[in-house]
């Protein structure tokens, strides 16, 4: 089946250092792939997206380029901010089905 | 605003007392799915609705009920909830189930069972 594996945190950076969170999947055709970001306190809000190979999703000053001969979708920042500390969730969608695979998430603290 | 509302925010109940989770939409989304967060296990899906009067399991179901009788709202009920349904809960919808309608989550509700 189809699935999702981040590497674990947490994630302790200081201020302006660059950020990479791993992401890895499994799945049968061409998935989508996506990062989402949880704050404190809220909800799942999309981050970033990619939809075939080679496609390089971007917002906030973050990256993910769709990488399908390595299965991967690493999630990039060249300087991250206080701000950024959150929860991050790699997720996947099939194409085929109803529901979308969330990896396990990454939470990420930067300090200043 | 466009968003999707969950009340309450904050739940402690005893085993067995029945408790509904209210979850609304004001963006006219046909799609909508109740997704549980848990230490080291992620998001799993619940239940989802692809459309009014339309509800299908998810990965994790037993124990939840749902019904879709309007398009905005979306209830989670706990017939006889257990310690191990504690959890923090998310409802989520999107204009349509397709990669190209990313969710929306509510803000979730942490449900604590004694």
């Amino acid at each position: 089946g189809n699935s999702v594996t981040q590497m674990e945190g947490p994630v302790t950076l200081s201020e302006e250092a660059f950020l990479t969170i791993n992401c890895t999947y499994t799945a049968t055709g061409y998935p989508s792939l996506f990062w989402y970001v949880q704050y404190p306190g809220e909800g799942l809000q999309l981050l970033l997206k990619a939809t075939k190979a080679d496609d390089k999703g971007s917002n906030k000053g973050f990256e993910a380029t769709y990488r399908k001969e390595t299965t991967s979708f690493h999630l990039e920042k060249g300087s991250v901010q206080v701000s950024d500390s959150a929860v991050y969730f790699c997720a996947l969608d099939s194409n085929s089905g109803y529901a979308l695979n969330f990896g396990k998430g990454t939470s990420l603290l930067v300090t200043p | 605003e466009a968003q999707v509302t969950q009340n309450p925010r904050y739940l402690i109940t005893v085993t067995g007392k029945k408790l509904t989770v209210t979850c609304s939409q004001n963006m006219n989304h046909e799609y909508m799915s109740w997704y549980r967060q848990d230490p080291g296990l992620g998001l799993r899906q619940i239940y989802y609705s692809m459309n009014v009067e339309v509800t299908d399991k998810g990965d994790v179901p037993e124990g939840y009920k749902v019904s879709r009788k309007e398009k905005r709202n979306f209830p989670l009920i706990l017939e006889s909830p257990s310690p191990n349904q504690t959890s923090l809960y998310f409802c989520a919808s999107s204009p349509y189930r397709t990669a190209d309608s990313p969710l929306h989550f509510g803000n979730g509700t942490r449900l604590t069972v004694t």
